[in-house]
């Protein structure tokens, strides 16, 4: 009975191409997030969203676009894809405010040949 | 600009010593800090945390340090295990913001030989 789980695990795909990673969260969490770890293994937060309301939108690539259907649902859509995408992504869920804890899915492994 | 850093990409200690995990933040405004222990294949799990009006917080064989003046937090596990091989990320936050938005570290790989 996964908390948050993420699909697929493992993508690859060629470059150009347009592709979907999917999140759900079972947690009756308010908050939903994307990070994205880079090579450097860096943990960088890309969006978030708070009951089906964006709240946070760094600098990325408008090709990246997150959708939050319902506060239990949060999908990353990515366009023309390119090689520098290539990364592991991670859903996360919380409570809102500071100070409570992600609980975070396993990761998709984004590989852009 | 990396706002939380963790200058030791890995760390090697014997079963039963101590682990001391360590990072440092530049942000003032910072005053909640987590701790997060992540395996291979999976996302990372909270692990510990600590607010600023706090210098240390316990949880059995967890300890977090924290020290506002020099910017600096630190992970103690004692005593470590082989199971506490996994790699522990840092991360910080400003409560006020409301946001829930957390800034990681890279991240410290800890293996503990048996």
């Amino acid at each position: 009975d996964t908390a948050v789980s993420q699909t697929p695990k493992y993508l690859v795909t060629q470059m150009g191409n347009d592709k979907s990673i999917k999140c759900e969260q079972n947690l009756g969490h308010d908050t939903m997030y994307w990070y994205k770890q880079d090579s450097k293994k860096f943990l960088k937060i890309m969006f978030s969203y708070n009951n089906k309301e964006l709240i946070i939108n760094e600098t990325v690539p408008n090709r990246f676009s997150p959708k939050s259907p319902d506060k239990a649902h949060l999908n990353l859509h990515i366009n023309s894809l390119e090689l520098g995408d290539s990364a592991v992504y991670f859903c996360a869920s919380s409570q809102t405010g500071a100070g409570y804890g992600y609980t975070f899915g396993s990761g998709t492994r984004l590989t852009v040949v | 600009d990396q706002q939380v850093k963790q200058n030791s990409p890995s760390l090697s200690v014997q079963e039963g010593r101590i682990s001391i995990l360590n990072c440092d933040y530049t942000n003032s405004m910072f005053d909640y800090f987590l701790w997060y222990k992540k395996y291979p294949a999976e996302g990372p799990t909270f692990l510990i945390s600590i607010s600023s009006i706090k210098d240390k917080n316990e949880d059995g064989r967890f300890t977090v340090f924290l020290n506002k003046s020099a910017k600096h937090l630190s992970l103690h596990i004692v005593p470590s295990q082989p199971g506490d091989s996994a790699v522990y990320f840092c991360a910080a936050s400003v409560s006020s913001s409301n946001t829930g938005k957390l800034i990681f570290g890279q991240g410290t790989t800890l293996q503990v030989k048996p």
